[in-house]
């Protein structure tokens, strides 16, 4: 069965500085990764994804994640925070044969401090 | 484009009451998934429909359960409501053979 590992719970950056959040995931063939955002009260913001290809995949609002299979991690990172990016992130992992359903990771809360 | 829609927000019920939570999807997309979000279970799938018909079910029990229009639109319905069924009920749409699935901004459930 699939699933998703992000160590960090809580992770306090300043402003400005460079961010990276860890996902390590256990799936048997290659996998579909995302990363989301939720703002409190919100929904799921997709930020990126990986099917195939570059293993180096760009997002939105600056956001960028390196697929390393040897590894099997996924971790996203930001050269600098913005104080909006105070949220809480997720990994989620699909592909699953015949099953659209995503596995998440327990998530990291994003604090930016001034 | 509008995104994914979920009717009511928020909704407030009692203990062994039964609700039902609507999901729109994104113009195009087919597929709807549900999932539920609880500070202690984290998020977790509860099934999808395509085409009016669930092709895959998380673990739930028998009181959860959904259903699909004709125009994709998908409702969920869970009877005999428990404490524990609070939560923040997210739904979300791909498109016809993607894996990229878009959510909604939830529907938050109270069972007092």
């Amino acid at each position: 069965a699939q699933s998703v590992t992000q160590p960090d719970i809580h992770i306090t950056v300043s402003e400005g500085a460079s961010l990276e959040l860890r996902c390590n995931y256990s799936y048997g063939a290659t996998p579909y990764l995302f990363w989301y955002v939720q703002s409190p009260g919100q929904g799921l913001q997709l930020l990126l994804k990986y099917f195939s290809g570059d293993t180096l995949v760009q997002g939105i609002k600056g956001f960028e994640a390196e697929f390393k299979r040897s590894q099997s991690s996924f971790n996203l990172r930001k050269p600098s925070v913005h104080w909006s990016d105070a949220a809480e992130y997720f990994c989620a992992v699909g592909g699953e044969t015949g099953r659209r359903a995503l596995t998440f990771g327990s998530g990291t809360r994003l604090q930016v401090q001034p | 484009k509008a995104g994914v829609t979920q009717t009511p927000r928020y909704l407030i019920k009692t203990r062994g009451q039964q609700v039902t939570l609507s999901c729109s999807p994104i113009s195009g997309h087919r597929s709807v998934s549900w999932y539920q979000q609880t500070p202690g279970q984290g998020l977790q799938f509860l099934f999808e429909y395509f085409s009016e018909t669930q092709r895959n079910k998380g673990n739930f029990p028998g009181r959860f359960s959904g259903r699909q229009f004709s125009n994709s639109r998908s409702e969920m319905n869970v009877s005999t409501l428990e404490l524990g069924d609070s939560a923040l009920y997210l739904c979300a749409s791909s498109l016809q053979g993607k894996e990229t699935q878009y959510f909604g901004p939830g529907t938050r459930l109270l069972v007092l």
